[in-house]
C-alpha cells in the first residue's frame, strides 16, 4: 500500500535561499493539497490542485511561494528568498474527489 | 469563515483512564464534514473519522467513540481505557461539503490537544 510521500523529509537552508519540496500523492487520487504547520499549531491550508489545475490558494501563500502539479501526478512547492518565518512543517495530502484526505510525513523546513 | 477550537492544549492521564477531547466549531455552511486526525511523534497525520453534518449518530470504533452535537456545535472524542500508544497530538478539523464539482474540501484545523498517557 503506497501512501503519500514527500521529499526531502528535512531541509535546512539559509535566509534568502530558494527551496523546493516534492509531494507524490496516492496514484489514483486526483486532488492534492498543501498545508503548513508551525510548532504547536494545527495545519493551515496553502493551496489545492484538482488534477493539474491549481484551483484554490490561501492568503498565506505569498508571492514568494509557487506550487505546480504539471502532469496531474506529483507536485512541487517552491519558496523563493526564504525568511525565518517560513520555518515550518509543510504537509501534502491527497484524496480521490471529496473523500478523506491522506497526509504524507511532511517536510520540515528550518531557515537559519 | 470556518473556525475550530480545541480548548484543551494538553491533557495528561494515567493508563486505563478514560479521556475526552473537546472540539467546538463554527461554520455558516449547512452541510459540512467534521474530522479527527491523530499526529504521533513521527509527525504524520493519521485519519480517525469523518462525519457529515446530517449524521448526528454517535459512533464507536473499539476504544474510540465520538459524540456529535449539532445544537452545541461540538464533536468530542473519547478514548476509553487509554494506552501509552495513544499519546499523540489530536486534531479536530472541519471542511465544507463542496457542492460545485471543482470546489476543494480544504480542512480547517483546530490548534490540537496533546494527550500524554503515562504508564
Amino acid at each position: 500500500d503506497t501512501g503519500v510521500s514527500q521529499n526531502p523529509r528535512h531541509k535546512i537552508t539559509k535566509r534568502g535561499q530558494n527551496v523546493t519540496f516534492r509531494c507524490d500523492p496516492i496514484s489514483e487520487h486526483n486532488r492534492l493539497y498543501w498545508y503548513r504547520q508551525t510548532l504547536g499549531q494545527g495545519p493551515e491550508f496553502l493551496t489545492y490542485f484538482q488534477n493539474e489545475a491549481q484551483l484554490e490558494k490561501s492568503r498565506l501563500l505569498s508571492d514568494r511561494f509557487s506550487a505546480e502539479r504539471p502532469k496531474g501526478s506529483f507536485s512541487t512547492l517552491e519558496i523563493q528568498r526564504t525568511e525565518q518565518g517560513d520555518s515550518a512543517m509543510y504537509l501534502c495530502a491527497s484524496s480521490q474527489g471529496a473523500r478523506k484526505q491522506f497526509f504524507g510525513p511532511g517536510t520540515r523546513l528550518t531557515v537559519l | 469563515a470556518q473556525k475550530v477550537t480545541q480548548a484543551q492544549t494538553e491533557i495528561s492521564v494515567v493508563e486505563k483512564e478514560d479521556v475526552t477531547l473537546d472540539c467546538v466549531y463554527e461554520t455558516r455552511d449547512t452541510t459540512y464534514y467534521l474530522f479527527w486526525y491523530k499526529q504521533p511523534p513521527s509527525g504524520e497525520l493519521v485519519f480517525l473519522i469523518r462525519r457529515n453534518s446530517f449524521d448526528e449518530q454517535n459512533e464507536i470504533s473499539g476504544r474510540y467513540s465520538w459524540n456529535f452535537q449539532k445544537s452545541t456545535s461540538s464533536f468530542n472524542f473519547t478514548i476509553t481505557a487509554s494506552q501509552v500508544v495513544d499519546s499523540a497530538v489530536y486534531f479536530c478539523a472541519l471542511s465544507e461539503a463542496a457542492v460545485l464539482h471543482n470546489a476543494g474540501n480544504m480542512l480547517t484545523f483546530g490548534g490540537g490537544t496533546r494527550l500524554m498517557v503515562k504508564p
